[in-house]
């Protein structure tokens, strides 16, 4: 089946740690992004990627890191420099020759800090 | 700030009857326009995007574009409980890169039987 996995489902982090959060597809896009949600609150972006070894700052970028070493992953760390980093966080991806706007999305990771 | 504004609901309408839901958007020269349903607890399922002036229709579903009034809305027909859900708009974002999107904060749709 081709799609997007995103792992774990839920993590628990204590203050002060670095967290990293995994976004696998097999999908074959070239394009990949990471999203937080907040309640009640729209997606806001946080790194987003359109080839391996490149990716580029999206609007909240602030303590997060990314690397993006095969086409096929985007791991996501949270470090202890975020400072509100409870949220439901979502991997996407698109694909570039398709047009590339059409995002489709992962479960997600719900991460709460205790 | 390039923004996507969408009335937060919730939206409550009747098994059956047709519910209406309505999106703005700031950036003049977007190009595309999509439709997010987000059950509770879950990630966004694409189910429509238009790219083009008028109405683009698919099973039960309508989107309706008019990029001069920079509005689009989804209209879902026959609406069942199962409809049920956060309705996001999502629009690409301007400035050489058509793989940003912007996300409107949703609507709460809620069908009653």
């Amino acid at each position: 089946d081709g799609g997007i996995t995103q792992s774990p489902k839920y993590l628990f982090r204590k203050e002060g740690q670095n967290v990293t959060l995994s976004c696998e597809q097999n999908l074959n896009h070239d394009a990949m992004y990471w999203y937080r949600q907040d309640p009640g609150q729209g997606l806001r972006l946080i790194y987003y990627s359109q080839i391996v070894n490149d990716f580029q700052k999206g609007d909240i970028a602030e303590g997060y890191s990314v690397s993006r070493e095969k086409k096929e992953s985007f791991p996501l760390t949270v470090t202890s420099a975020q400072k509100n980093p409870t949220a439901f966080y979502l991997c996407a991806s698109s694909d570039r020759l398709a047009g590339g706007s059409q995002q489709f999305f992962g479960p997600g990771t719900r991460l709460t800090v205790l | 700030q390039k923004e996507v504004e969408q009335n937060s609901g919730p939206l409550s309408v009747p098994e059956g009857a047709i519910a209406s839901l309505n999106c703005t958007y700031s950036d003049r020269v977007s190009q595309s326009f999509f439709w997010y349903r987000q059950y509770s607890g879950k990630s966004p399922e694409l189910i429509m995007s238009i790219y083009s002036n008028g109405d683009k229709e698919d099973g039960r579903f309508t989107a309706q574009l008019n990029k001069a009034s920079q509005y689009v809305s989804l209209l879902i027909r026959d609406s069942q409980p199962s409809d049920s859900a956060t309705y996001l708009c999502a629009v690409t974002s301007s400035g050489g890169s058509n793989y940003k999107l912007t996300f409107g904060k949703g609507t709460l749709l809620t069908v009653n039987p």
